[in-house]
């Protein structure tokens, strides 16, 4: 079967780093999303990693091993507005998505 | 600005009161998805567009039924709410299908309370 985890909840301190890890199992893959999603509102996509190795945008990074079926998103120089839920969504053989639950990021002064 | 925009924001209905909520995208975007998000869980498909063509979920409730009429339009019936179907409804587009850097667009959702 599919399967994604990450976790539930995390805290960072304001201009810290954080690092949020989501793990999968598939028998197929095309791909792995981040989508950004504050209170309330709409996700909003932050990333996309189908090869293995690290992708930098700004403050945001975001790791694939395909091999150990991990991603995890690197957040720098963190924010207050980055106080939001992270959904980590993998792309299935058949090119559907499949959702984690999110992990809401606590970000303190 | 070329976005997804949902209507209402915020519906208000009683059990059994049908609701209907709306999205339309000026992106010009060839499919439509509908979600369905309760507090702190993933969102979850229900269905979606490819152009015309409808793609139901095979766990999607007969409760929920949707229309689009046209390339810019898409309608949630929810015939007979019930309290569990009380969440946040998320519309998003996309460009194509089948594509694996396919990225979802999102309106801002319609959150539905059911009393």
């Amino acid at each position: 079967g599919q399967n994604i985890d990450q976790p539930t909840e995390m805290t960072a301190t304001e201009g810290a780093i954080v690092q949020i890890n989501c793990t999968y199992q598939t028998s197929g893959f095309n791909g792995l999303f981040w989508y950004q999603q504050h209170a309330g509102e709409a996700p909003t996509f932050l990333s996309y990693n189908v090869l293995d190795g690290l992708e930098e945008k700004g403050r945001f990074s975001s790791f694939l091993s395909r091999s150990k079926g991990y991603s995890y998103l690197l957040l720098k120089e963190l924010q207050m507005k980055d106080s939001a839920s992270y959904l980590c969504a993998l792309m299935d053989s058949n090119y559907q998505l499949i959702w984690g639950a999110g992990t809401k990021l606590i970000i303190k002064p | 600005d070329a976005m997804v925009i949902q209507n209402p924001r915020y519906q208000v209905t009683q059990f059994g009161k049908p609701v209907t909520l709306s999205c339309s995208q000026t992106l010009n975007h060839n499919v439509m998805y509908w979600y369905q998000q309760k507090s702190s869980q993933a969102p979850k498909l229900l269905f979606h567009y490819y152009d015309k063509d409808f793609n139901n979920e095979a766990d999607t409730p007969d409760n929920f039924q949707s229309r689009r009429p046209n390339t810019s339009f898409c309608f949630l019936d929810i015939r007979s709410p019930g309290l569990g179907d009380a969440a946040m409804y998320l519309c998003a587009t996309s460009r194509v299908r089948g594509s694996g850097a396919n990225v979802l667009t999102f309106g801002a959702g319609s959150r539905l309370t059911v009393l």
